[in-house]
């Protein structure tokens, strides 16, 4: 069964940094590319980040652009996600995703997410 | 990038179908055929649903289909059950390796 499991969210203070990872299980996961995607607190969903099957093309969104990294482990089957000077509106559950089809368009299988809150 | 405009809510009766616009621009939907649908339930990750207009990936209902015509893309559900009151959303490619998801749309079965 295709399983991502995300962990390591938690409350941090603006300004802080945090890293999120997550474990994927039950597919080639060096196969595929992968998404950050994530969704404020009673709002939409937010393109994140996107990083290629091999980690050597990564993308992201503007209102995070120089502030987050996103990397993956192949052997390992795990990505991260690497957030630095974190502002109130980053405060969302952080899913997961992979990445299949034509430009890695078609997110087909989802973590169950994990709240960041940044706060004083 | 703004997101894709989905109406904020839609409603029909058990049996009878819903039909859920997301409108982009000549940037997004009406560039690329790289459109997806997903339904989310409260509490719960999205759930793929539709993928490059009108695919449906295995395991999904035949109720469910996609459209597109122009900037604006569609996602129809016929048959209407209860299980079905969901948010929905679209997401588009953007180009550049950007993606942009629809402000979602919440379907009342009645």
């Amino acid at each position: 069964q295709e399983q991502l499991v995300e962990s390591w969210g938690g409350v941090v203070q603006p300004g802080r940094s945090l890293r999120l990872s997550c474990a994927a299980s039950g597919f080639t996961f060096g196969s595929y590319a992968m998404h950050w995607v994530r969704q404020a607190p009673g709002k939409g969903l937010e393109w994140v980040a996107l990083i290629s099957y091999d980690g050597r093309n990564k993308f992201y969104a503007d209102s995070v652009k120089g502030r987050f990294t996103i990397s993956r482990d192949n052997p390992q089957n795990t990505l991260d996600l690497q957030l630095n000077s974190l502002r109130a509106e980053d405060t969302a559950v952080y899913y997961c995703v992979r990445g299949w089809g034509k430009a890695a368009a078609a997110l087909d299988v989802w973590g169950q997410g994990t709240m960041v809150t940044v706060s004083s | 990038q703004s997101a894709l405009t989905q109406p904020p809510s839609a409603s029909g009766s058990p049996g009878q179908s819903v039909t859920i616009s997301c409108t982009g621009t000549s940037s997004d939907i009406g560039l690329y055929n790289y459109v997806s649908w997903y339904q989310q339930h409260p509490g719960k990750a999205p759930k793929f649903l539709i993928y490059e207009i009108n695919e449906r990936p295995s395991g999904v209902p035949d109720r469910f289909s996609g459209s597109k015509s122009g900037n604006t893309a569609s996602l129809t559900v016929s048959g209407l059950l209860a299980e079905d009151e969901a948010v929905y959303y679209c997401s588009s490619y953007a180009g550049n390796n950007n993606y942009v998801f629809g402000s979602g749309t919440k379907v009342t079965v009645l």
